[in-house]
């Protein structure tokens, strides 16, 4: 299985940028990274995803790694509202199916 | 954005009965469902692939026959337990998969079982 290795929780201050860290040294050529975010009670919210080249959407950029064997997903300044657990994804490409196995994520939490 | 919606949200049951789970997909078609389970404080475990008009793929330690996954149309996967007992209450949520190449999940609200 495709797996991620993520921290288990981190902090910021609210207005500060965070950078979340995610490892996947098994990828395989053509998988995409997701990021998705979870808020208690509530399913995964989708935040962004990536191949190749970093990418940025009004939610947080991405930044992957030359060899994409990491990449990290950046909350340029976050807020009370951001505080969530965030996984990082592979999909699983075993079997000829696509599977989507999540890791532990990282919690986050925004002091105020 | 793709929305997925999930029916009940939350629901108690006696221990013994069958509880069923709706997973809809509002505005695509989603030839692929995923059901996963959540316990408190932990990530998500994926249960089983719905697939359209097939049976469902089941991981490894899940029991199918006390999780039947029906995915009769493009847009319907539904999710029974059978016999519920008070360990299979969880949060379980539905997802599917997008129709683009990199292949987004859009996640339900998730359904909350509780079993006496």
């Amino acid at each position: 299985d495709a797996k991620t290795t993520q921290p288990n929780s981190m902090e910021s201050n609210e207005e500060e940028p965070v950078h979340l860290p995610c490892n996947h040294s098994t990828i395989s050529g053509t998988d995409y990274i997701h990021w998705y975010r979870q808020l208690p009670s509530q399913g995964p919210e989708y935040v962004i995803h990536g191949l190749t080249s970093n990418v940025n959407n009004r939610m947080a950029s991405l930044a992957i790694a030359e060899d994409r064997k990491s990449s990290t997903l950046i909350l340029h300044r976050a807020t009370l509202r951001d505080a969530a657990v965030y996984y990082c994804i592979l999909r699983d490409r075993g079997s000829g199916t696509y599977k989507y196995i999540f890791g532990t994520g990282t919690r986050l939490k925004v002091l105020a | 954005g793709a929305v997925v919606s999930q029916h009940p949200s939350w629901v108690i049951c006696k221990s013994g009965t069958s509880v069923k789970i709706e997973c809809r997909s509002l505005d695509f078609q989603a030839t692929t469902m995923f059901w996963y389970r959540q316990f408190p404080k932990q990530s998500l475990m994926l249960m089983a692939t719905s697939n359209e008009g097939s049976k469902a793929t089941y991981e490894q330690g899940v029991e199918k026959d006390k999780f039947l996954i029906n995915h009769a149309s493009l847009t319907l996967s539904t999710l029974t337990v059978t016999s519920a007992h008070p360990e299979d209450s969880s949060f379980y949520i539905c997802s599917a998969r997008s129709g683009y190449q990199s292949g987004e999940l859009f996640f339900g609200e998730g359904s909350r079982l509780t079993v006496l």
